[in-house]
């Protein structure tokens, strides 16, 4: 258990509404990831963090905004969502910095109608 | 950026046979290369990883090759059982976003 919850863990919500995510670590670890999985996609960096208020883009971040205010929390904002961003997003957590181990989270199921 | 490729995309094998899994990265920069097996409705667990400066690492049924010229990776189980159903990615660090890229991912069904 490397101390990742995510919340909510399902959600259903109808296009053009906002939606948060949260992931919350209790290992102080700097670097945080979100991902999303789409079948045969595989898992997509949507966008990361390496500290309180420095984040970056990943591949897949049009439509998605992140904050960090603090270490333990990364949250994820659909500012209005569309179907297109139905899927499976993980939050991950880097273990050492020295390698590039990342723990996932058990994932959070979002359908946009 | 990097891109992973994964192969196949799902394979089935009979109970103590042999499984491999394939995987090309584009960065020859990249130094980290773990894989991660996928249970139903679970996250992504680290089964093994092996870096640049290795060219094969064994954990009792599992293993991984690099090979760093072609650029490519591989996941071998030997004595494949029931238990190792389930969904595998392979990844390359991505040095410039400091992130993993992952494959999209096997499915292995392992038939009793």
């Amino acid at each position: 258990d490397a101390g990742i919850t995510q919340s909510p863990r399902h959600k259903v919500t109808e296009t053009g509404t906002p939606v948060t995510l949260r992931c919350h670590q209790t290992e102080n670890h700097r670097y945080m990831y979100w991902y999303r999985q789409d079948p045969g996609h595989g898992l997509r960096l949507i966008h990361y963090s390496y500290g309180v208020k420095d984040t970056d883009k990943g591949e897949v971040s049009d439509g998605y905004s992140v904050s960090r205010s603090k270490t333990e929390d990364f949250l994820l904002t659909l500012e209005s969502a569309t179907s297109s961003q139905t899927s499976v997003y993980f939050c991950a957590i880097r273990g050492q910095e020295n390698t590039g181990e990342l723990f996932f989270g058990e994932g959070s199921r979002l359908t946009v109608l | 950026g990097e891109n992973v490729e994964q192969h196949p995309s799902t394979l089935s094998v009979q109970e103590g046979d042999s499984a491999v899994i394939k995987c090309t990265y584009s960065d020859s920069a990249s130094n980290y290369f773990p894989w991660y097996k996928q249970e139903l409705g679970k996250g992504p667990q680290l089964i093994i990883d092996i870096r640049s400066n290795v060219g094969e690492k064994k954990d009792q049924r599992i293993a991984v090759t690099l090979n760093k010229t072609a650029k490519h990776f591989s996941l071998h189980i030997t004595e494949t059982q029931p238990e190792d159903s389930a969904v595998y990615f392979c990844a390359a660090w991505d040095t410039g976003r400091r992130a993993l890229t992952f494959g999209s991912g096997t499915r292995l069904q392992v038939q009793p």
